[in-house]
């Protein structure tokens, strides 16, 4: 069935480091894909989305890119800043269910 | 603003007894949905509904109801069936329709603790 699988974190970085988050999906079909983040103690925030190959996300300096031929959807960001620790979701809507399918989230610790 | 609004934020439960969790959605959204988030995992659907007066399970409903009399309202109730209830439960909406309307927004949540 489909699925989405996000790199396990936690993922410590510095101030001004460069992010990537990993995602890849296994989906019948071409599915529309989506990054989601969750700060401390609040419900999800869309962050992104790409609905065709080739399309690239992009909000807040994060950017992703629907890769299909890598069944890939990687999150990255040029610069973190300690605002963006949260907790990242990375999911899929199509494929054989109708349904958003979501990965198991990625924590994100950005230190001043 | 529009938004959906989930009380209470935190709520505690003894053993035995039911328990309704409310969700409010002022976005005139078709539908809504229910999940179950625990430490370690992703978000789990419990039911979703995409018109008034109709919903569906998903995939973790046991021992969980729903109702859909209102197109804003989209309470769950969590029942004494349910063997492990404590998590994060998110309720959130979005436009029926195709693809390019899945975008789904989401409540604050609401904590469940069984004591």
């Amino acid at each position: 069935g489909d699925s989405v699988t996000q790199m396990e974190g936690p993922v410590t970085l510095s101030e001004e480091a460069f992010l990537t988050i990993n995602c890849t999906y296994t989906a019948t079909g071409y599915p529309s894909l989506f990054w989601y983040v969750q700060y401390p103690g609040e419900g999800l925030q869309l962050l992104l989305k790409a609905t065709k190959a080739d399309d690239k996300g992009s909000n807040k300096g994060f950017e992703a890119t629907y890769r299909k031929e890598t069944t890939s959807f990687h999150l990255e960001k040029g610069s973190v800043q300690v605002s963006d620790s949260a907790v990242y979701f990375c999911a899929l809507y199509g494929g054989a269910t109708n349904k958003l399918i979501f990965g198991t989230g990625t924590l994100l610790a950005v230190q001043p | 603003d529009g938004g959906i609004t989930q009380s209470p934020k935190y709520l505690f439960r003894k053993e035995g007894q039911n328990v309704t969790l409310s969700c409010e959605q002022n976005l005139n959204h078709d539908a809504m949905y229910w999940y179950r988030q625990d430490p370690g995992q992703g978000l789990r659907l419990i039911y979703y509904s995409q018109i008034v007066n109709d919903f569906q399970k998903g995939d973790i409903a046991e021992g969980y109801s729903v109702s859909r009399e209102k197109k804003e309202s989209f309470p769950l109730t969590v029942t004494s069936a349910q063997k492990n209830p404590t998590a994060f439960y998110l309720c959130a909406s979005s436009n029926a329709g195709g693809p390019l309307s899945v975008e789904q927004f989401f409540g604050p949540g609401t904590r469940l603790t069984v004591l």
